[in-house]
């Protein structure tokens, strides 16, 4: 079967940084995807890794091994705002988005 | 950026309604968009892949008389939901791929709409 695995939750403290994980298990590799999902609003796109190695976005940055089947998204700098689920999704070889259960971020002041 | 419109954002409706959810690309065209479903505190589940020109491939457990999906258009998809029962009730959500690409292309995700069956 194809899974991803992240962390049903984590908890951060504001101005410090996270690194949220994310294993997979899919038929086949073409991507892997981060969105940030607010309670009760649809998910917003934050980064894309087809490549191997860390792609920076501000404060936020995901690194990609293929060999290892495992990705992180780490923010820095967490800010109040920050809180909210995050996504993992991997395309796979048909092209289809398998998703993780997402990790609900919580920060404190 | 590519905006997905989806409407309406809020129903409220009696058991046995039909209710219609339209998922539209305002500025590029999308031959796939999706139909997601989500519960309380749980994550996105997908329900249907919506083709344009063809028929929607429901995913395992999804009843496709139930939850009938047209694809008329490169910009329009829409979900209709018969005969809702207050288990219907969720948060229902599009997403469009842009045709230009199957590689980086991410999903672009409409706002959601709530639905409440009473």
């Amino acid at each position: 079967g194809q899974n991803i695995d992240q962390p049903t939750e984590m908890t951060a403290t504001e101005g410090a940084i996270v690194q949220i994980n994310c294993t997979y298990q899919t038929s086949g590799f073409n991507g892997l995807f981060w969105y940030q999902q607010h309670a009760g609003e649809a998910p917003t796109f934050l980064s894309y890794n087809v490549l191997d190695g860390l792609e920076e976005k501000g404060r936020f940055s995901s690194f990609l091994s293929r060999s290892k089947g495992y990705s992180y998204l780490l923010l820095k700098e967490l800010q109040m705002k920050d809180s909210a689920s995050y996504l993992c999704a991997v395309k796979n070889s048909n092209y289809q988005l398998i998703w993780g259960a997402g990790t609900k971020l919580i920060i404190k002041p | 950026g590519a905006v997905v419109s989806q409407h309406p954002s809020w129903v409220i409706c009696k058991s046995g309604t039909s209710v219609k959810i339209e998922c539209r690309s305002l500025d590029f065209q999308a031959t796939t968009m999706f139909w997601y479903r989500q519960f309380p505190k749980q994550s996105l589940m997908l329900m249907a892949t919506s083709n344009e020109g063809s028929k929607a491939t429901y995913e395992q457990g999804v009843e496709k008389d139930k939850f009938l999906i047209n694809h008329a258009s490169l910009t329009l998809s829409t979900l209709t939901v018969t005969s809702a029962h207050p288990e219907d009730s969720s948060f229902y959500i599009c997403s469009a791929r842009d045709v230009s690409g199957q590689g980086s292309q991410p999903q672009h995700f409409g706002d959601g709409t709530r639905l409440s069956i009473l």
